[in-house]
């Protein structure tokens, strides 16, 4: 299979912590990587692999895989944390990337 | 500062052809797999096609094999993108983006800003 699913929308208080799921076969086998997309902007990778996170991007943000399951948690989410955020991953065979169809979060 | 650039983008008929271009600068585009991801208007990401570091190895999303053609000038730190046959639900913000690896997995850590196509009559 080469779908990875993300509910469209979650919301959050304003320094409260809130998860994003993707949800695919190909995650038994391989890592998920996050990007946040703000309005009229390009993706910026916010965490990959064995929760790793690029430089500059706050330890508020953490990742985590269990079977065909990654989330993005974000601890402590800010007003600037308002996004879609989208998760990827190659798909079974491994040859293809696919990208979650992206988690709107709003920062109440 | 490492930057990608993309270009190409346009209007066009269904039928009809484009091809996008993407410039890297500031680091060394020979190193790096390329890959071209799309989003149509309000949509969400979709990868597209991508190239290893040599252009030994090519791959394309179903609905764009045998349409599209991906392709590299490492010389001149550029990636291509030949799209014909051209349809109404190519319609979309191209980037191109940059996969980066490490004993954790691959991402694409390095974006342009996109280049539009619209495909319409």
């Amino acid at each position: 299979s080469s779908d990875l699913t993300q509910d469209p929308a979650v919301s959050v208080a304003l320094g409260q912590t809130v998860r994003i799921t993707c949800q695919g076969d190909s995650l038994s086998n391989f890592y998920a990587s996050w990007y946040q997309q703000k309005p009229g902007q390009a993706p910026v990778v916010v965490n990959y692999g064995k929760n790793r996170r690029p430089s500059g991007i706050p330890d508020r943000f953490s990742g985590s895989s269990s079977g065909d399951s990654a989330s993005l948690t974000i601890t402590g989410a800010q007003a600037e944390d308002e996004a879609d955020y989208y998760c990827s991953s190659r798909d079974t065979s491994g040859n293809h990337l696919v990208f979650g169809g992206g988690t709107k979060v709003t920062v109440l | 500062e490492e930057q990608l650039m993309e270009s190409g983008g346009g209007l066009v008929k269904p039928g009809g052809s484009l091809r996008l271009s993407c410039e890297g600068s500031g680091f060394n585009f020979i190193k790096h797999t390329m890959t071209w991801v799309r989003q149509a208007p309000g949509q969400g990401l979709e990868w597209v096609s991508s190239i290893s570091a040599s252009g030994s190895y090519i791959y394309y999303t179903d609905s764009v094999k045998g349409r599209f053609t991906i392709s590299r000038d490492n010389a001149e730190n550029s990636l291509f993108l030949q799209m014909d046959s051209l349809r109404a639900d190519d319609t979309a913000l191209y980037y191109c983006a940059r996969e980066d690896y490490d004993t954790s997995g691959d991402f694409f850590d390095l974006w342009g800003r996109g280049t539009l196509v619209t495909v319409s009559s």
